[in-house]
């Protein structure tokens, strides 16, 4: 079993609608990280986060720290957001590293 | 600032052969890792640093060196080219503090390499 699990692996969703992709992980950590994998195969850091909730834009990430579950929000979703959404965590025993999932590709049709 | 720069972005190898992926930031960064992305597995660490003159192994080093001689610069050396070593390669940088990654990374472009 991974330590860094994302569900769905896929997912399709109409321009507008509200979208929701999950992280869950199985070691303590000390920080959790969303990125963003542009279909050309760049990489941006959307959100590091280690309790609470964040919002950028149409976009907010939360984490219960006690459940060690994640959620990446997408509010009004745009073909634009298409891409794949990768969650990743910082160990508490291995502060120089992360531990990433598989990814989470979306897909928002117009 | 042009960020987290690799090259090549494409490169063809035969089984063997040996290469260097160049990487270059210009945030001056402490901490630079390098990482392989392989369909179905997510990105995993293969070298890190978390300062000019210090590096540490990840968890699919081998096959694989590196060295930091200064802020800047973080290359990966290919000794001898393996088909299993076919992945697209990505550099990364970022502040740290006290050796622990705290802050976010900055990705570079990727570089995909094929070893036949």
């Amino acid at each position: 079993k991974n330590e860094v699990e994302q569900s769905p692996q896929n997912l399709t969703a109409q321009e507008g609608e509200f979208i929701t992709i999950n992280c869950s992980y199985s070691v303590g950590i000390s920080a959790l990280h969303w990125l963003q994998q542009h279909p050309g195969g760049g990489i941006v850091s959307l959100f590091m986060l280690s309790s609470g909730k964040k919002k950028h834009g149409r976009l907010i990430a939360t984490i219960n720290i006690q459940e060690k579950h994640s959620s990446l929000h997408i509010t009004a979703s745009h073909p634009r957001d298409s891409a794949v959404y990768i969650c990743a965590v910082r160990e508490e025993t291995s502060g120089s590293r992360l531990t990433f999932g598989e990814g989470t590709q979306l897909t928002v049709n117009p | 600032n042009a960020g987290v720069t690799q090259t090549p972005k494409f490169q063809v190898l035969k089984t063997g052969q040996s290469m260097t992926l160049q990487c270059a930031q210009d945030m001056n960064h402490e901490y630079m890792s390098w990482y392989r992305q392989d369909p179905g597995m997510g990105l995993r660490l293969i070298h890190y640093s978390v300062g000019a003159g210090i590096t540490d192994q990840g968890e699919v080093p081998n096959g694989y060196n590196v060295s930091r001689s200064t802020t800047e610069d973080f290359p990966l050396r290919l000794l001898s080219a393996a088909p299993s070593q076919t992945s697209v390669y990505f550099c990364a940088s970022s502040y740290s503090y006290g050796g622990q990654l705290v802050y976010e990374q900055y990705f570079g472009p990727g570089t995909r390499l094929t070893v036949t």
